[in-house]
């Protein structure tokens, strides 16, 4: 099984700022299938971003994805008010399809 | 639009069983698998299986293995998922998702809670 680790796990910043997440698989993501999401209290966990760094629908392009292997990385260039939320990471290469643990990103 | 809409909230006593229904809208429910995900309280996402509408071919999550099956029903674009013998930490808000060509979930519904309490 492959673990993801996410760091850090809270991120307190203001709005207008970079946020830089970090996801560390424990063994190599087959073809970078990982995929970030994005949650609300209350709420289903909203698709970012697909294969490492494809954004999906409809996501603004302040949002971007990178990494290969077993390091990956969620930028949000400007932090608007309504990023504040939790992220989640998720590598669908291989069973079980695992998810990291999370990073908070709140309004410092 | 796609849209995946969930049963209610169920509340189970310890040892029952439970049956999560998600209604598929918007799409060809054959060509793509639905995910099934929880999350407890306060916490993180998990994974607990996948099925494929167009041949029911499953994958669990060997921690759930013989306690949760899932299910579709294509006359009524539904899947199901099953959990049995449960227990207060199978307390939880159960999403549905269907995936992209068997890759990531996409388009999520809008979650079920259960709480499993004597």
């Amino acid at each position: 099984e492959i673990v993801l680790t996410q760091s850090p796990g809270t991120l307190s910043l203001s709005p207008g700022e970079r946020a830089t997440l970090s996801c560390r698989a424990s063994q190599s993501v087959t073809s970078s299938y990982l995929a970030w999401y994005q949650q609300k209290p209350g709420q289903a966990p909203r698709l970012l971003i697909y294969g490492a760094s494809s954004r999906a629908t409809g996501i603004p392009d302040r949002f971007s994805g990178s990494g290969s292997g077993t390091d990956f990385t969620l930028t949000i260039s400007r932090l608007e008010p309504e990023d504040f939320a939790v992220y989640y990471c998720q590598q669908y290469g291989s069973s079980p399809r695992t998810f990291g643990q999370g990073t908070k990103v709140e309004i410092k | 639009q796609v849209q995946l809409v969930q049963s209610g909230a169920e509340v189970k006593k310890p040892g029952a069983s439970v049956k999560v229904s998600c209604k598929a809208s918007g799409y060809t429910f054959t060509n793509y698998g639905i995910t099934w995900v929880r999350q407890a309280p306060g916490q993180g996402l998990e994974w607990m299986g996948w099925i494929s509408a167009y041949n029911a071919n499953t994958n669990y999550a060997q921690k759930l293995q013989g306690r949760v099956t899932m299910t579709t029903d294509t006359s009524t674009s539904t899947a199901y998922m099953e959990l049995r013998s449960l227990r207060s930490d199978d307390t939880a808000v159960y999403f549905c998702a269907r995936d992209h060509y068997g890759d990531y979930p996409k388009y999520w519904g809008q979650g079920t809670l259960v709480t499993v309490s004597s």
